[in-house]
């Protein structure tokens, strides 16, 4: 099975800058990568898909770059509404995997 | 509009049985590959069970092989996942997700909460 760590586990940061969130998994899954954002109470939203495309209205404020084994998704300037834990998922190989979560809190 | 509304969680003992719906609308529940995901209280998301878009493939987490069986009726819109034996570490909000474009997960249930205790 595939591991998908993401770091850091926690990440404050204050309204308008950037945020940087990482993902590495354990062996190369190509580009099949995506990112989901979850609020509490709420179920996950795909944010990005490919690695690097971003799903049907999700703001051009969100970016994923990586392939192989290393994967970021930045939020180039966080707003009040992006605050949320995100998670990777890797579609490559079966069974399907997540990363544990990175939790976006204010700084 | 794209909809999933998952029903059927709710207190069971350990070793009971419990059986999830996850009815669709707003598209052709036919054309697409359809998962459980599953998120116990204060955890990430954890894969439990996948199904092609007939009914004619399954995936199972190795936690849930043999217990868990997913099946699915496309004439009447609806996922399902009947889970047995169920232990307290089974405990989770359990989602449906469909699978779109690339294989990710483009739309989600609201999810249904599974409480295993006595």
């Amino acid at each position: 099975e595939i591991v998908m760590t993401q770091s850091p586990a926690t990440l404050s940061v204050s309204p308008g800058e950037r945020a940087t969130l990482s993902c590495r998994a354990s062996q190369s899954v190509s580009n099949n990568v995506a990112w989901y954002q979850q609020k509490p109470g709420q179920a996950p939203r795909l944010l990005i898909y490919g690695a690097s495309t971003r799903a049907t209205g999700i703001p051009a404020r969100f970016s994923g770059t990586g392939a192989g084994t290393e994967f970021t998704l930045t939020i180039s300037s966080l707003q009040s509404e992006d605050f949320a834990v995100y998670h990777c998922h890797q579609n490559n190989n079966w069974p399907w995997t997540f990363g544990q979560g990175t939790k976006v809190e204010i700084k | 509009e794209v909809q999933l509304v998952e029903s059927g969680g709710g207190l069971v003992q350990p070793g009971g049985s419990l059986r999830l719906s996850c009815a669709a609308s707003g598209f052709t529940l036919s054309s697409f590959s359809m998962h459980w995901v599953r998120q116990a209280p204060g955890k990430g998301l954890e894969y439990v069970a996948a199904i092609s878009y007939n009914g004619g493939t399954t995936y199972y987490a190795d936690s849930v092989e043999g217990r868990f069986t997913i099946s699915r009726d496309n004439s009447r819109n609806t996922l399902y996942l009947q889970m047995g034996s169920l232990r307290a570490e089974d405990m989770a909000v359990y989602y449906c997700a469909r699978v779109g474009v690339n294989s990710a997960f483009d739309y989600w249930g609201q999810g249904t909460l599974v409480t295993v205790s006595s």
